[in-house]
């Protein structure tokens, strides 16, 4: 039973376009959520985070819209760029438990 | 600095061999988990440690085992490899459960 479900599988994009990946999940005791960018034959690495007491946090070009109500948060990436294209995963814990990770997006940008 | 490490980067096993997956980081990070990544699955724990000595299941841990008896080292052992357990391998040590998770490289493993 997966407790965070991410979509789209996979997402091609436009250089300069906004790539969005949603997430949902079940749980609401879940009181941290990060999402993760892996490159090709590297480990994931966190990349952005949010916690359920804001409803948004920008770094960069990065934002994370969180819906408590919908239980759903989903990644906005602004002017994307070839350099972006990885996999992102969403994830989801609670205190002192173990990431809960979605089922990952496979992003493409084209130049 | 190092981080984590993890080797080797690749295996080719047998079914039925075992073998360990080393782990090591530097950071003297008191969490390490080991996750397995599997295509349109994500990552999902295998087993995890809260500090040396101590260590406790995750979603899937049928035929893996572990243990910690330092901080820097969580070895993943597979006791008798099956074509199921084909799969690239990742460990990651954080501060605490909630917080960045740093990950290795991953060992990718093939059972045939």
């Amino acid at each position: 039973q997966q407790q965070v479900k991410q979509s789209p599988q996979s997402l091609i994009v436009q250089k300069g376009g906004i790539s969005i990946i949603n997430c949902a999940y079940e749980n609401t005791a879940f009181d941290y959520f990060p999402w993760y960018q892996q490159f090709p034959g590297k480990g994931p690495a966190l990349l952005i985070a949010i916690r359920p007491d804001v409803s948004e946090k920008k770094e960069g070009r990065f934002t994370i819209s969180f819906n408590k109500s919908a239980k759903q948060f989903s990644l906005h990436i602004m002017d994307s760029q070839p350099g972006d294209s990885a996999t992102y995963f969403c994830a989801a814990t609670q205190t002192a438990r173990q990431l809960t990770f979605g089922s990952g997006t496979q992003l493409t940008v084209l130049p | 600095n190092a981080g984590v490490t993890q080797t080797p980067k690749f295996q080719v096993l047998k079914t039925g061999q075992s073998m360990t997956l080393q782990c090591a980081q530097d950071m003297n990070h008191e969490y390490m988990s080991w996750y397995r990544q599997d295509p349109g699955m994500g990552l999902r724990l295998i087993h995890y440690s809260v500090g040396a000595g101590i260590t406790d299941q995750g979603e899937v841990p049928n035929g893996y085992n572990v243990s910690r008896s330092t901080t820097e080292d969580f070895p993943l052992r597979l006791l008798s490899a099956a074509p199921s357990q084909t799969s690239v391998y990742f460990c990651a040590s954080s501060v605490r459960a909630q917080g960045e998770a740093f990950f290795g490289q991953g060992t990718r493993l093939t059972v045939v």
